[in-house]
């Protein structure tokens, strides 16, 4: 079962450059997240989706975009890099909004900008 | 604003030891908690969900309870072992739609042979 996966689990960027970090999950689920993990800090949610065509900005979106197309996938665009998004990503996917529903992560990926 | 904390934020332990992590939020108000296990350079693996009704939830050797009025979770982790060394985090979720979780920063947790 893959579950969630991201792609790629580390990249180095200079200041000013972009990229898209990758999230796909193969278990049809509605909502999906991205968050942020900065060392010694929770996890903070930057947006989110709840389904194909909409999102949404959560805590710390500043700096950030996604797009949801495709129910499976959840790619999260970094524009112009900046130390300050110097963190670990995590992207999570959940079924539906009930009391009993998990979330599901990615392992992760640890960006470094310099 | 929902927030949350976890005390300690580390605790060493030797094996075979019973522990309690603590876990506590502001705003009563939620819809479930759940406890996640984080090991270095790796993913969240879910541990335990408790929905808002519920007072606790039991796997293996892991308990967690919820009491809600006084915005207060605990992990009991019975019999513990080298392996159980990681990061544990509590995240609560506090609306029902499509809202993320609200994470605490964790309790680093060494379980020494």
């Amino acid at each position: 079962n893959a579950g969630v996966t991201q792609t790629p689990k580390f990249r180095i960027l200079k200041i000013g450059q972009s990229m898209t970090l990758q999230c796909t999950q193969d278990m049809n689920h509605n909502y999906m997240y991205w968050y942020r993990q900065d060392p010694g800090m929770g996890l903070k949610l930057i947006y989110y989706s709840v389904g194909a065509g909409i999102t949404d900005k959560g805590e710390v979106p500043n700096g950030y975009n996604v797009s949801r197309s495709t129910t499976e996938d959840f790619p999260l665009r970094l524009e112009l890099a900046a130390p300050s998004q110097t963190s670990v990503y995590f992207c999570a996917s959940s079924p539906t909004s009930s009391m009993n529903t998990e979330a599901f992560f990615g392992q992760g990926t640890r960006l470094t900008v310099v | 604003k929902q927030e949350v904390t976890q005390i300690p934020a580390a605790l060493s332990v030797p094996e075979g030891e019973n522990l309690v992590l603590n876990c506590s939020f502001t705003d009563s108000a939620i819809y479930n908690l759940q406890w996640f296990r984080q090991d270095p350079g790796k993913g969240l693996t879910s541990l335990l969900l408790i929905q808002s009704s519920q007072r606790e939830q039991t796997s293996g050797r892991l308990n967690a309870s919820l009491d809600k009025s006084s915005g207060r979770s605990t992990l009991y982790i019975a019999a513990s072992q080298p392996g159980d060394s990681a990061t544990y985090l509590c995240a609560v979720k506090s609306g029902g739609g499509a809202d993320g979780l609200t994470f605490g920063k964790g309790t680093h947790l060494i379980i020494q042979p």
